[in-house]
């Protein structure tokens, strides 16, 4: 079955550090792009960073800086390695695979449980 | 690129034709893609390419538009149909949500 499972969030103080985790089965990473989302509490879906087949990395502007995106194929696992966290940075974040070409966007088709991260004093 | 989703919440009744509109900032052509959200749950992919409908997903949904301006279209509304809606558009560089179109029950 092709599926993703996230993990490593928890409870963290403001400026600490996190690494989530985005193992993937049934399938291997290198064939797609992948990406992490997060969503904070009552709020709505917010992208916060890709890598495409090519390998290159993208973050949104509220991340920038603080986030690395990266992948270990031996290990077919995604990771997003979070600094200088802030209360702003609580949400649930999603792992989530994507496809694309020259002409079409093919969607994000599979999607992690998703992983809460609450930066709290 | 900016999305703009509207409505961002509407009440209809089972059976119902619902629309929901994205607009983007820019033209993104096939770039573009449609969520499906219910509490607790991870988003699911309903329409890709802007208009063409993800493999399971039922044919009520459907998709159009193109360049800037984008349309899910709902036909006969189903109780499992209630949830919140995203649109999505890709660029090199990222990759934008729409604020969100909860669909509640009248």
């Amino acid at each position: 079955e092709v599926q993703l499972s996230d993990s490593g969030g928890g409870l963290v103080q403001p400026g600490e550090s996190l690494r989530l985790s985005c193992a993937a089965s049934g399938f291997t990473f290198s064939g797609y792009a992948v990406s992490w989302v997060r969503q904070a509490p009552g709020k709505g879906l917010e992208w916060v960073s890709a890598i495409g087949r090519d390998g290159v990395t993208h973050y949104a502007d509220s991340v920038k800086g603080r986030c690395t995106i990266s992948m270990d194929n031996s290990r077919n696992t995604l990771y997003l390695q979070m600094n200088s966290l802030r209360a702003e940075d609580s949400a649930v974040y999603y792992c989530a695979r994507y496809s694309y070409d020259s002409s079409n966007f093919y969607g994000m088709d599979v999607w992690g449980l998703g992983t809460t991260v609450t930066v709290s004093s | 690129i900016q999305l703009t989703q509207s409505p961002s919440s509407l009440s209809a009744s089972v059976g119902d034709r619902v629309t929901i509109t994205c607009r983007a900032s820019q033209g993104i052509s096939n770039y573009f893609a449609w969520y499906q959200q219910k509490p607790g749950e991870a988003p699911k992919l309903l329409i890709y390419a802007a208009s063409t409908l993800q493999s399971g997903v039922p044919s009520r949904f459907s998709g159009s538009g193109s360049g800037t301006d984008f349309t899910l279209t709902i036909t006969s509304l189903q109780p499992e149909d209630f949830a919140t809606y995203y649109c999505q558009q890709l660029t090199y560089y990222s990759l934008t949500f729409g604020g969100g179109t909860k669909v509640e029950i009248k």
